[in-house]
Parts: structure tokens; sequence; C-alpha cells
């Protein structure tokens, strides 16, 4: 069973440009969540989604950040006219279910760079 | 809102030695507790999960411990090893929602 996969692993955007992080989760799990974790600081939550529902996005900036799990495919986030403040690692991590005995298993992460 | 703090931030020891991090919350309001391990410029690899009704979990060399009317748990690390330097993330899932609450982090290393 492979584990939770992120592509790219690195994503270097100039300024004003889309970036576009994807994951998928491991097999069997229908919940994805999304975390950022700039230079010296800890990882902060960012949007909790299910197949085709955002469920939380207390986390996610108002502006130029939107995220999707289609029926199909990876979970997308994606990130319009970025700036160097964006400039950090996304993480992803999946879990199978939710409650209290619910583990969330990471992907590897994308670490994104705007120059 | 939950806040977790990790002390010490960082932590130097030598090879063998038992040691302990903390992580504290404020909210005592938890569905479980997870403790994680970093190394430089990778993802997270999941250690030990408490459920908010336990007391401890063991893994190995590793034995985590909760007490959540506190708002403490500690990482326990026995006989440790220079495989074992990386940096150690506590993070707590509130009975509310759904997201981890990250502290920032204790980075040990372990020198041999």
């Amino acid at each position: 069973n492979a584990g939770v996969m992120q592509n790219p692993r690195h994503l270097v955007r100039r300024r004003g440009q889309e970036a576009r992080l994807r994951c998928s989760p491991m097999k069997g799990h229908s919940h994805v969540y999304w975390y950022r974790q700039l230079p010296e600081e800890g990882l902060k939550f960012m949007v909790y989604l299910q197949k085709e529902n955002i469920i939380d996005e207390s986390g996610m900036p108002k502006e130029r950040f939107s995220a999707e799990f289609p029926k199909e495919g990876p979970s997308i986030l994606r990130i319009q006219q970025v700036v160097r403040g964006d400039s950090a690692a996304y993480f992803c991590a999946s879990s199978p279910y939710i409650g209290e005995l619910s583990e969330q298993y990471f992907g590897p992460g994308t670490r994104l760079t705007v120059t | 809102k939950q806040e977790v703090t990790q002390i010490p931030a960082a932590l130097s020891v030598p090879e063998g030695e038992n040691l302990v991090l903390n992580c504290s919350f404020t909210d005592s309001a938890i569905y479980n507790l997870q403790w994680f391990r970093q190394d430089p410029g990778k993802g997270l690899t999941s250690l030990l999960l408490i459920q908010s009704s336990q007391r401890e979990q063991t893994s190995g060399r590793l034995n985590a411990s909760l007490d959540k009317s506190s708002g403490r748990s500690t990482l326990y690390i026995a006989a440790s090893q220079p495989g074992d330097s990386a940096t150690y993330l506590c993070a707590v899932k509130r009975n509310t929602g759904n997201q981890f609450y990250f502290g920032t982090g204790t980075s040990l290393t372990v020198i041999p």
C-alpha cells in the first residue's frame, strides 16, 4: 500500500504565476488535509476535504488559494498569483475516517519557492 | 483556540542517554494526540497516537504519556541513538473539527 504521494516535490514559480500542488491519498482514505509549514514555523492547518466536498477551510487564506478533491483523481491545492510569502513547504495528509482513533498519514511535501 | 507548545526547542544529548520531550496544550477537550518525527527536508512520520481516554502508548524505545486534565504530554526516548536525531512534533486534535494543531517542535541531536 503506497503512502500519501505528493507532486511535484519541488516547485519554483515567479511572482504572479500559478502553483498547482497535487496529493494522492493512501488507498482507501477519503479524508484529505492540507497543511503549510513556513520557514522556522510550525505546521498550520489550511483545509480539510472529503471527496467532492470542502469540509473545513478555516485555515485557508481568503484570496488566491483554493482546494479541491474530485471524485476521481488527486486533491489539488491551487495558489493563484503567487507572492514571495507563499514560499513554504505544503504537506498533505490523509486518513481513512475521522474520530478518536484516526491517525493522519503525511506525504513528503511540496516545497514551493517563489522568486 | 488550541495552542500547542513544545519545550525545549532544541536538545543535544550524548548517545545512550534517556530523554524526555514535553508538549503542552491549552484546550483539554481533545480527541487524540499524535507524536511525529520530521527529518530535514522530509515529511512527517507518525510515531505514536494516544487517544483521549488513554494515559500512555509505547512503541519500542518510545513511550508517550498523556495527562489531559493538565494539558500535557511527554515523549520518552530510551537509550538514544544518532539515528534518533530529527525534529519531534506534537499534534493535538480537538474533539470539534478535524484539524491537527501542531507545536513548533523539538530539534533533537544525539551525539555519537
